[in-house]
């Protein structure tokens, strides 16, 4: 198996940017996705691929990714973004997967 | 509608067993991969287990050979058999549909989630 690294929590104040980091070898073969949760509520992907967002997805968000490491972009920030965020990859056997530990953004 | 429904969670004492079923609607399940994720209380995302649509399978190491995941085209439902449980497995279990394209796989559908208690 194989893990993915992030950043336990951010914050980003109302209308500014913010960037998560994802890091894991299997990130040099495989892209990330990326999903968004809220209290009680189940994960809700945001981004996948190259730079995808699901249809009802804000284009404030945005992928990106280099080497080992992916990124999760957040364009101005709005109130309802507070959330963890988690991302996702195959792991480096290409059978299973794996998640990061998450992100906890704050929106100040 | 295109959806996932959980169900068969509850109370369960260690050493017991417990089958979650996922039921479908809006696609059939053996055409997706088809993972179940599960959460501890107050804790992150673990990836459980899949099922691809050739019926390959693979589990975490975590619950490999305890757990069993399946399918039912008939019923268009999703199973994960859990055996042999212990505390640790007490979690919100949640099923998601997978898509792939190049280089890239990920879950783009999910229930809401049965939760499973271990404890006696």
């Amino acid at each position: 198996s194989s893990e993915l690294t992030q950043d336990p929590a951010v914050s980003v104040a109302l209308g500014q940017t913010v960037r998560i980091t994802c890091q894991g070898d299997s990130l040099r073969n495989f892209y990330a996705s990326w999903y968004q949760q809220k209290p009680g509520q189940a994960p809700a992907l945001v981004i996948y691929g190259k730079n995808n967002r699901p249809s009802g997805i804000p284009d404030r968000f945005s992928g990106s990714s280099s080497g080992n490491t992916a990124s999760l972009t957040i364009t101005g920030a709005q109130a309802e973004d507070e959330a963890d965020y988690y991302c996702n990859s195959r792991d480096s056997s290409g059978n299973a997967y794996v998640f990061g530990a998450g992100t906890k953004v704050t929106v100040l | 509608e295109v959806q996932l429904v959980e169900s068969g969670g509850g109370l369960i004492q260690p050493g017991g067993s417990l089958r979650l079923s996922c039921a479908a609607s809006g696609f059939t399940v053996s055409s997706n991969y088809m993972s179940w994720v599960r959460q501890a209380p107050g804790k992150g995302l673990e990836w459980v287990s899949v099922i691809y649509s050739g019926s390959s399978t693979y589990y975490a190491d975590s619950v490999k050979g305890r757990f069993t995941i399946s399918r039912d085209s008939s019923k268009n439902t999703l199973y994960l058999q859990m055996n042999s449980l212990r505390a640790e497995d007490t979690a919100m279990y949640y099923c998601a549909r997978g898509e792939h394209r190049t280089n890239s796989w990920y879950f783009d559908l999910w229930g809401r989630g049965t939760l499973v208690t271990v404890s006696s």
